[in-house]
């Protein structure tokens, strides 16, 4: 069975630092990878995906993620935070047999300082 | 911008009351999706329609029903909730029906049983 963790259950970066959110999955083979942002009382917005080929992928809003085989993560990054990027973080699988069951992690709350 | 409308955003009823959550969709997607999510935690999935058929049921209770009146609805009708259903209810779509593909979502409908 799939399944996704995500250490973090709360960061706080200040604006202009440095983020890196952590994601690790569970899954067989190389599956499909999400991240969604979900601001508060909004619906839950794609970031970025990864399938195949290049293991950086790019995403909106100036965001990034590298997909590591021997590690089984797929962590995001963006090298400045803004405040509007507080928000609640998802990452999510979706297996390749699986069809429509996409597993979500349990998301990381990010809190931006000014 | 959100290409997934869900109606209406906020809904308060009672154990006895019957309603219908509505969603809509004219990006073409053939897989729809309802989506419970309590505060502070990942939505969980309640129904896929794959080609206006029910795919998936995720063993929901029979007081939530789903309906997919064509490719472009999709409905979750309501009856005898308990507060615990208490919720946002989200509605996603997606141009595949295998875990490729990426989810579009409303912006939810929270719903309030008292």
């Amino acid at each position: 069975a799939q399944s996704v963790t995500q250490p973090d259950i709360h960061i706080t970066v200040s604006e202009g630092a440095s983020l890196e959110l952590r994601c690790n999955y569970s899954y067989g083979a190389t599956p499909y990878l999400f991240w969604y942002v979900q601001s508060p009382g909004q619906g839950l917005q794609l970031l970025l995906k990864y399938f195949s080929g290049d293991t950086l992928v790019q995403g909106i809003k100036g965001f990034e993620a590298e997909f590591k085989r021997s590690q089984s993560s797929f962590n995001l990054r963006k090298p400045s935070v803004h405040w509007s990027d507080a928000a609640e973080y998802f990452c999510a699988v979706g297996a390749r047999t699986n069809a429509g069951k996409s597993t979500f992690g349990d998301g990381t709350t990010l809190t931006v300082k000014p | 911008d959100t290409e997934v409308t869900q109606t209406p955003k906020h809904l308060v009823m009672g154990m006895t009351n019957k309603k219908s959550l509505k969603c809509e969709q004219h990006m073409g997607h053939r897989a729809m999706y309802w989506y419970k999510q309590k505060a502070k935690k990942p939505p969980e999935l309640m129904f896929v329609y794959s080609y206006e058929k029910l795919s998936i049921n995720e063993s929901v209770p029979s007081r939530f029903s789903p309906e997919c009146p064509n490719s472009s609805l999709l409905n979750l009708h309501l009856h005898a909730l308990q507060p615990e259903d208490s919720a946002l209810y989200l509605c996603a779509s997606s141009h595949g029906t295998g875990g490729q593909g990426e989810l579009f979502f409303g912006e939810g409908s929270r719903l309030t049983v008292l």
